[in-house]
């Protein structure tokens, strides 16, 4: 059974500071990694994606994947009252064909002005 | 550019009615998905379709039958609603393993 791990939040940030989200995978073959963002009663929104060990960045936001410890995460800088979201962590694993994403539960994240 | 259309965005049924929701994607994209989405349960896969021509169960699939009529389009039918089928039904399509892109969502109560 894959699973992705997500604290459930909800995490508390000021206006301006960076925002830190965690999730970790149990599927060590592992290939893929995407971080959607969710407002209230909308759909998924894809925001980043990773496939390589280290970092990518994306205006505000900067992706982290370490293989070897089964983790990714996502950095939001100078973050706005905008980001305020829930952020789904998903993961897609091993084998080829293999195109089933397995998602976290979600962090709500909260940007306090 | 619609990208996927989902019909229809909110639903109410009796238990026992059957319905179907429609998927629709105008990216080319060959593979499609059916998820639900539930209060502390996150995203779960019902019933995926990796390209034209193929279906395969995900990870809730009891209760559903999907079909994939063309390229474009991927529907899922509930042949005797129950209400533990009251959700939000998302429909997502990708390019293989690249990222998958999501419809707007059918919210479905079951009464």
């Amino acid at each position: 059974q894959k699973e992705v791990e997500q604290n459930s939040g909800p995490l508390s940030v000021p206006e301006g500071a960076i925002a830190s989200l965690n999730c970790t995978y149990s599927d060590r073959g592992s290939q893929s990694f995407f971080w959607y963002r969710q407002y209230s009663g909308k759909s998924p929104e894809l925001i980043m994606f990773i496939y390589s060990n280290g970092d990518k960045e994306d205006g505000r936001f900067t992706a982290q994947l370490n293989k070897a410890s089964q983790y990714v995460s996502l950095l939001i800088r100078d973050s706005q009252p905008s980001d305020s979201a829930t952020y789904l962590c998903a993961v897609i694993g091993p084998g080829a064909g293999s195109y089933q994403l397995t998602f976290g539960k979600g962090t709500k994240l909260s940007v306090i002005p | 550019n619609a990208g996927v259309t989902q019909t229809p965005k909110f639903q109410v049924l009796k238990t026992g009615q059957s319905m179907t929701l429609q998927c629709a994607q105008d990216m080319n994209h060959n593979s499609m998905y059916w998820y639900r989405q539930d209060p502390g349960m996150g995203l779960r896969l019902i019933y995926y379709s990796a390209s034209e021509g193929t279906t395969d169960k995900g990870e809730v699939p009891n209760g559903y039958n999907v079909s994939r009529l063309n390229k474009r389009e991927f529907s899922l039918r509930l042949e005797s609603a129950a209400p533990s089928q009251t959700s939000v039904y998302f429909c997502a399509s990708s390019i293989m393993n690249q990222p998958q892109h999501f419809g707007d969502g059918t919210r479905l109560s079951i009464l």
